[in-house]
């Protein structure tokens, strides 16, 4: 079964400071995508950046980086010049080749992000 | 502007009224998904849709009933609603369902069953 874990209910970090939210993963297929997601206070759920099992290079988005380390299944979002609008929870997800579940994300419990000013 | 479109977005209800929540997306993707989210539990699926008249079960479908006629609408029923279904669903779609698809999430719908 595909499982994510992310371990830190709560960060804290301060503005322009850079941030590492972990995420780890457990999966037996050998084809699968990994996934970050930002949801603020109102609720909604924002994609911030993909990573494919075998892309060789950690993806980038902007000021996100996924720091992809695939020996240790993790797959860990840094947030780089932090400020107060990325105050909000994020959540890690996997798709999956195979499973019993076409096209289904599994996700984490979520990292609650606080920037301070 | 490309969206998924979820209605409504806060609903309170009693048990056993029947209820449904719209979701309308514009992209013309082929997959449609919907999850719920509940405190210290993540996302869960609950039902997904391939394709025009093409659905199937997640992990939590219970309780719900899903239909796709048109390839735009994935409506969520909920035939007769209990307490334990209180929670935010999250309706989700994207081009296809393989692995290196984005889903893209509406905006949520709160629900609370009395």
């Amino acid at each position: 079964a595909q499982k994510i874990t992310q371990t830190q209910p709560g960060m804290f970090v301060q503005e322009k400071e850079a941030v590492t939210l972990d995420c780890t993963y457990d999966t037996s297929d050998p084809s699968y995508g990994l996934f970050w997601y930002k949801q603020p206070s109102s609720g909604e759920m924002i994609f911030l950046i993909y990573q494919g099992s075998y892309d060789q290079q950690n993806a980038t988005e902007g000021r996100y980086s996924l720091n992809f380390q695939k020996a240790r299944k993790s797959a860990n979002l840094v947030i780089s010049a932090s400020q107060l609008g990325d105050s909000a929870m994020y959540f890690c997800a996997m798709s999956n080749a195979g499973g019993t579940s076409y096209g289904k994300l599994t996700f984490g419990q979520g990292t609650i992000l606080t920037v301070h000013p | 502007e490309a969206q998924v479109t979820q209605n409504p977005r806060y609903l309170i209800t009693v048990t056993g009224k029947k209820l449904t929540v719209t979701c309308s997306q514009n992209m013309n993707h082929e997959y449609m998904s919907w999850y719920r989210q509940d405190p210290g539990l993540g996302l869960r699926q609950i039902y997904y849709s391939m394709n025009v008249e093409v659905t199937d079960k997640g992990d939590v479908p219970e309780g719900y009933k899903v239909s796709r006629k048109e390839k735009r609408n994935f409506p969520l029923i909920l035939e007769s609603p209990s307490p334990n279904q209180t929670s935010l669903y999250f309706c989700a779609s994207s081009h296809t369902g393989t692995i290196k698809n984005i889903q893209y999430f509406g905006a949520g719908t709160r629900l609370s069953v009395l």
